[in-house]
């Protein structure tokens, strides 16, 4: 069964530097989600995306977040000049048409040093 | 107060037992999800419905609309079941996403 993959699957990285989350959904799917979820904490949306611009973004998601799909594959979440309160689990999601269900990747975990 | 509710916050069960979920919301919506987040942190799908009731295996998903409530059954429930279960209200057609909190699972032998 296709999968939504996302790498890598933990990151560390120091506060104050820029990191790139990357995500591959399924490939026929159009519609690509990213979620965190702070440890202890419930899942948080972040954006929702959609014929190649942002359809829906939380409060969280400010100027500090950016999404983009550079090829036709890949989905990524670039996090800039990141703080201690970036830590968290980041998940991927994508889905097809029409009321189907999300599918989601198996997270990344993002440290901040 | 949250836009998604979820009761009870954790449920312990014994192997057999018949287990229910409850989760409310206050958001008009388009579709309910139902998942499944696993120890290790996966999220799997169980159910996305907008209308009546799903089933797949041991699992029945209800939605009451005008009630705005779903109930997630868990039939003979089995230690494998255990695990947090998310209740997630999708808002509008590009999918604004609401969680709740999540129901922490746990079916003892």
């Amino acid at each position: 069964e296709p999968e939504v993959t996302q790498t890598p699957s933990h990151q560390v990285t120091q506060m104050g530097q820029e990191v790139i989350l990357r995500c591959v959904p399924i490939s026929n799917h159009l519609y690509f989600y990213w979620y965190r979820q702070i440890l202890g904490q419930k899942v948080e949306f972040l954006v929702s995306f959609y014929n190649n611009e942002i359809s829906e973004k939380s409060e969280i998601f400010d100027d500090q977040f950016s999404v983009e799909r550079p090829d036709g594959s890949n989905f990524t979440l670039k996090i800039r000049s990141t703080k201690l309160e970036d830590s968290a689990m980041y998940f991927c999601a994508s889905r097809g048409q029409a009321v189907q269900p999300q599918h989601f990747g198996d997270g990344t975990r993002l440290s901040i040093l | 107060k949250n836009e998604v509710e979820q009761s009870p916050q954790n449920l312990t069960a014994q192997e057999g037992e018949f287990i229910t979920i409850n989760c409310s919301y206050s958001v008009g919506i388009s579709a309910l999800h139902w998942l499944q987040q696993h120890p290790g942190g996966g999220i799997v799908s169980l159910f996305m419905l907008s209308s009546g009731k799903k089933k797949h295996g041991r699992l029945i998903a209800t939605i009451n609309i005008q009630e705005k409530h779903s109930s997630l059954h868990i039939t003979a429930s089995h230690p494998r079941d255990s695990a947090v279960y998310i209740c997630a209200a999708i808002k509008t057609s590009y999918d604004k996403v609401i969680f709740g909190p999540g129901t922490s699972l746990s079916v003892i032998p």
